[in-house]
């Protein structure tokens, strides 16, 4: 089946660090992509949505500056989170269709989880 | 706007009996409904999705889900609870039957089967 790679699956490192995650899609070339944030306990919070070649877009109150991301290819998308502070610490995960045509679901990689200290 | 209300955090229930994990929903025109299941320090894994056709759909792991659009609801359902479903389920909703169109997760529901 169809599968989204994700790396790194954890990062710690300190306040004032850009980390960068990348998603991949292994086995089929994805024009879109979304990125997701979830807090221990809660639901998926959509951040943006990552079109191949073209700007990224951004839901209501996440801030472009601080999550850049470059969807540069058909089968990788990077998020960066730039200077990154205790509360940038999540789970990202990101997700891809297989087609954008039709009503594929999603498919997920595994998730970052992302701690600042 | 499109929503999703799960309205259970947690579902108990004892291995070998039925288990249903409630989900309702809001959207403009027609819905595309989407079942997940989370387990520790993973993505989320798909099971199962409503288009269009029979109310009742099948998916993977002997789930099961009835859209019932009078209720605007879409619960997830099995026969006999295994041990190993444990996990969080997350319903899901799409305004557009597009795949690049953004889908809305609801809150999840933890679901604990007992020996």
């Amino acid at each position: 089946g169809a599968v989204v790679s994700q790396h790194p699956s954890w990062v710690i490192c300190k306040s004032g660090t850009s980390v960068k995650i990348e998603c991949r899609s292994l086995d089929f070339q994805a024009t879109t992509m979304f990125w997701y944030r979830q807090f221990p306990k809660q639901s998926l919070m959509l951040m943006a949505t990552s079109n191949e070649g073209s700007k990224a877009t951004y839901e209501q109150g996440v801030e472009k500056d601080k999550f850049l991301i470059n969807h540069a290819s058909l089968t990788l998308s990077t998020l960066t989170v730039t200077s990154a502070h205790p509360e940038d610490s999540s789970f990202y995960i990101c997700s891809a269709p297989t087609r954008t045509e039709g009503d594929q679901p999603q498919h997920f990689g595994d998730g970052t989880r992302l701690s600042i200290l | 706007a499109q929503s999703v209300a799960q309205p259970e955090d947690q579902v108990n229930v004892a291995e070998g009996n039925p288990l249903t994990v409630k989900c309702t929903y809001s959207v403009s025109g027609n819905p595309y409904l989407f079942w997940y299941v989370q387990y520790p320090n993973r993505g989320l894994q798909f099971l199962l999705k409503y288009i269009t056709g029979d109310n009742l759909v099948k998916g993977s792991y002997g789930f099961e889900a009835e859209f019932n659009k009078s209720q605007t609801s879409f619960h997830l359902k099995k026969p006999s609870a295994l041990v190993s479903d444990s996990a969080l389920y997350f319903c899901a909703v799409r305004g557009l039957r597009s795949s690049a169109s953004k889908i809305i997760f609801g809150s999840g529901t933890r679901l604990s089967i007992r020996p």
